[in-house]
C-alpha cells in the first residue's frame, strides 16, 4: 500500500519563476493538505483541498495556488518565485471524515537563487 | 488564535532512560485534538500520539504517553526506554475542524531530540 508521494524530492529555482509540486495521496484518502517548513520552524499550512476545491487557506498570498484532480492527486503552483518561498513542502493526505489522521509525504525541498 | 509553543528547542538523552518534552497551547476552543509528529532526517512527519481533549485518559503508544493538564494548557511527550531511533525533531501540533477543513494543524517549532549510546 503506498503512502503519500511527493515529486520531485528536490527543486531549485530562480527567483522570480514559476514552479509545480506535485502529490499522490495515500490510497483511500481523498483530502489533500500542504504545508511550508522553513529551515528551523514547524510546518504551516498553506491550504487543503477537497472534492476538487479549496476548502481552507493559511496566510499565504495569492501567488500560492492549487489543484485537485479527480484521482484525488494535486498540485502546488507558486509563482514568481521570492527567496523566501524557499523550504521544504511537504503534502499530507487524510480522509473527510473527523480528525483522520494526517499522512505525509517525504516533501520537497525547494531552493529558489 | 491558536497558537503551539515549545520551549526546548534541543533535549539529549541517554539510550534506555526516560526524557520528556513540553509544549503548551493557546486556544479558545473547547472541542480539538493534540498530536506528538516525529521527523527524522528522512523528513517524513510520523504521528506518534494524539490526544482528544474531550478524553481524560493520557494517551499512550507503547513507550510514548502523554501528560495531557487541559486546564493548564499543557501538552508533554514522554519517551521511555529511549531507543536509537527516537532520535529525530519531535514537534508537538494542535488540531481541530475549521470553515470546513478537516485536520488543520497548527505546528510548534520543535524540539530536536538526541540519544547517546
Amino acid at each position: 500500500d503506498a503512502g503519500v508521494t511527493q515529486s520531485p524530492t528536490h527543486l531549485i529555482k530562480t527567483r522570480g519563476q514559476q514552479v509545480t509540486l506535485r502529490c499522490s495521496p495515500k490510497s483511500g484518502h481523498d483530502t489533500v493538505s500542504w504545508y511550508q517548513q522553513a529551515l528551523g520552524q514547524g510546518p504551516q499550512f498553506i491550504f487543503q483541498y477537497y472534492e476538487e476545491e479549496e476548502r481552507q487557506r493559511g496566510n499565504f498570498p495569492d501567488r500560492f495556488s492549487g489543484h485537485q484532480f479527480p484521482n484525488y492527486s494535486s498540485e502546488l503552483n507558486v509563482n514568481a518565485l521570492l527567496l523566501g518561498d524557499s523550504a521544504l513542502y511537504l503534502c499530507a493526505s487524510s480522509l473527510n471524515r473527523g480528525l483522520s489522521p494526517l499522512h505525509f509525504g517525504n516533501g520537497t525541498r525547494l531552493t529558489v537563487t | 488564535a491558536q497558537t503551539v509553543t515549545q520551549s526546548q528547542p534541543e533535549m539529549s538523552v541517554q539510550e534506555a532512560e526516560t526524557v520528556t518534552l513540553s509544549c503548551t497551547y493557546d486556544t479558545s476552543e473547547s472541542d480539538y485534538y493534540l498530536f506528538w509528529y516525529k521527523q527524522p532526517p528522512s523528513r517524513q512527519m510520523i504521528l506518534v500520539i494524539r490526544q482528544e481533549a474531550y478524553k481524560q485518559q493520557n494517551a499512550t503508544e507503547n513507550r510514548f504517553s502523554v501528560n495531557f493538564q487541559k486546564a493548564a494548557k499543557s501538552f508533554s511527550l514522554k519517551i521511555s526506554d529511549s531507543q536509537l531511533g527516537d532520535a529525530a525533531m519531535y514537534f508537538c501540533a494542535y488540531g481541530w475542524n475549521y470553515g470546513g477543513a478537516t485536520n488543520k494543524l497548527i505546528f510548534g517549532t520543535g524540539t530536536l531530540l538526541a540519544v547517546q549510546p
